[in-house]
């Protein structure tokens, strides 16, 4: 099993560009998750999906867009990067109930010039 | 006050020392309860879950006071590898509500 992996793992930017982060999860987890990680700040909750078809805001959901077209996918778009958005991103993913953690894949980091 | 709180540290202790944090969280619904451990520039990694009667894996042990709403992890005979930054991990509605972590307290143990 690979759990989740993230591509790409490193990406550099210019200010308004696009771009899209693919997470992908082999366990047949119900919920993914992308966070970002910034220095002091911890990790925080960007959008969220409880199931196919399914997305909801997290905490900083400004500047981002999602879809989870596939059970085992959750897509993280940026329309128009700014440097702001320079973070390492994260992906999780979790069974469906509430005493299971999440899983997660190894980072993105994106810098944005 | 922040749903979860943790002592960010630094935490730095010599190796073969008892090292303990606590974490404090606000929701006294919380339903499960999480340490994870993340090594600089790495992802997070489920170190164990906490369970209300306790828990203990080899040398980490992990605490749960529902009614002081707090949650421990202790450490015994600190090694060179455990040094990283542990994290708090609340779910605070039960169900399909993300889980909120706390900002993590870094731990350095030193030869």
């Amino acid at each position: 099993n690979a759990g989740v992996t993230q591509t790409p793992k490193f990406r550099v930017l210019k200010t308004g560009q696009s771009m899209t982060l693919l997470c992908a999860q082999d366990m047949n987890h119900e919920y993914m998750y992308w966070y970002r990680q910034d220095p002091g700040m911890g990790l925080r909750l960007i959008h969220y999906s409880v199931g196919e078809g399914t997305t909801a805001k997290g905490e900083v959901p400004d500047g981002y867009n999602v879809s989870r077209l596939k059970k085992q996918n959750f897509l993280l778009g940026l329309e128009s990067a700014a440097p702001s958005q320079t973070s390492v991103y994260f992906c999780a993913s979790r069974a469906g109930t509430a005493n299971y953690g999440y899983t997660f894949g190894s980072g993105t980091r994106l810098t944005v010039v | 006050r922040k749903e979860v709180e943790q002592d960010p540290g630094p935490f730095n202790v010599p190796e073969g020392a008892t090292v303990a944090f606590n974490c404090t969280y606000s929701n006294s619904a919380s339903q499960s309860f999480f340490w994870y451990r993340q090594d600089c520039r790495k992802e997070p990694k489920l170190l164990m879950s906490v369970y209300s009667s306790g828990n203990e894996d080899g040398r980490f042990t992990a605490q749960l006071n529902r009614a002081s709403q707090y949650i421990s992890l202790l450490i015994r005979d600190s090694k060179l590898s455990d040094s990283a930054t542990y994290l708090c991990v609340v779910n605070t509605i039960s169900g399909n509500t993300p889980l909120v972590f706390g900002k993590g307290t870094r731990l350095s143990v030193i030869a």
